[in-house]
């Protein structure tokens, strides 16, 4: 299995709205990525989980709020989200090793926010 | 700063050969990776290059030089599924830290 999931494909939601983007891989991979991809622009890394902590969060606003349950799941949790937070939102997963092991990343979520 | 520079875009023939530039300056370097990304969709890994020289990976190879801060992504007997935009990332000094160029959209034409 070399895949990375998530769910949801696309969402909407208002300002007001409290929802949750899920990411799951079964690989074996101890690293985890939320990364923020607007339209014609390269993905901008928001958090990193590294064995299930936390180990990098590049100043996120606190209306996104990452959880690591376990080695496999990610969940990205929103709230009173802003118009501008529209944008494709990507999970990735590597391995803990380096080396040529790259990210893999999964199809990613669509979110606009009304 | 971490910098990580590409062209916006280029145009290339069917069949034809194009080369895609990245020039880069990070504090630390673990590997340089090469991404494909069609619109609206994942990146997908094309190449990776830690060592001085070229990888060659069937119609796709790629260069680096670690001394010049430069690598380059060499497309053969270009199709037309290959319009897409390739991204170039370095590997930092933190192993789970990768930063992006801003891509090059690869149009190709008939």
């Amino acid at each position: 299995d070399t895949e990375v999931t998530q769910t949801p494909k696309h969402l909407v939601m208002g300002m007001t709205n409290k929802k949750s983007l899920k990411c799951e891989q079964h690989m074996g991979h101890r690293a985890m990525y939320w990364y923020k991809q607007k339209a014609k622009k390269p993905p901008e890394l928001m958090f990193v989980y590294s064995y299930e902590k936390l180990s990098i969060n590049e100043s996120v606003p606190s209306r996104f709020s990452p959880e690591c349950p376990n080695s496999s799941l990610l969940n990205l949790h929103l709230h009173a989200l802003q118009p501008e937070d529209s944008a494709l939102y990507l999970c990735a997963s590597s391995p803990p090793s380096g080396g040529q092991e790259t990210q893999y990343f999964g199809p990613g979520t669509r979110l606009l926010v009304l | 700063g971490q910098n990580i520079d590409q062209p916006t875009e280029m145009t290339a023939t069917e069949g034809a050969i194009v080369q895609i530039n990245c020039t880069y300056q990070t504090s630390g370097f673990n590997g340089l990776f090469w991404y494909q990304q069609h619109a609206g969709e994942a990146p997908t890994f094309l190449s990776y290059n830690v060592l001085d020289g070229l990888e060659e990976k069937g119609r796709f190879s790629s260069f680096l030089s670690r001394s010049k801060g430069y690598s380059y992504l060499l497309l053969k007997e270009l199709q037309m599924k290959d319009s897409a935009s390739y991204l170039c990332a370095v590997r930092g000094m933190d192993f789970n830290k990768f930063y992006f160029g801003s891509g090059t959209k690869l149009n190709v034409k008939p």
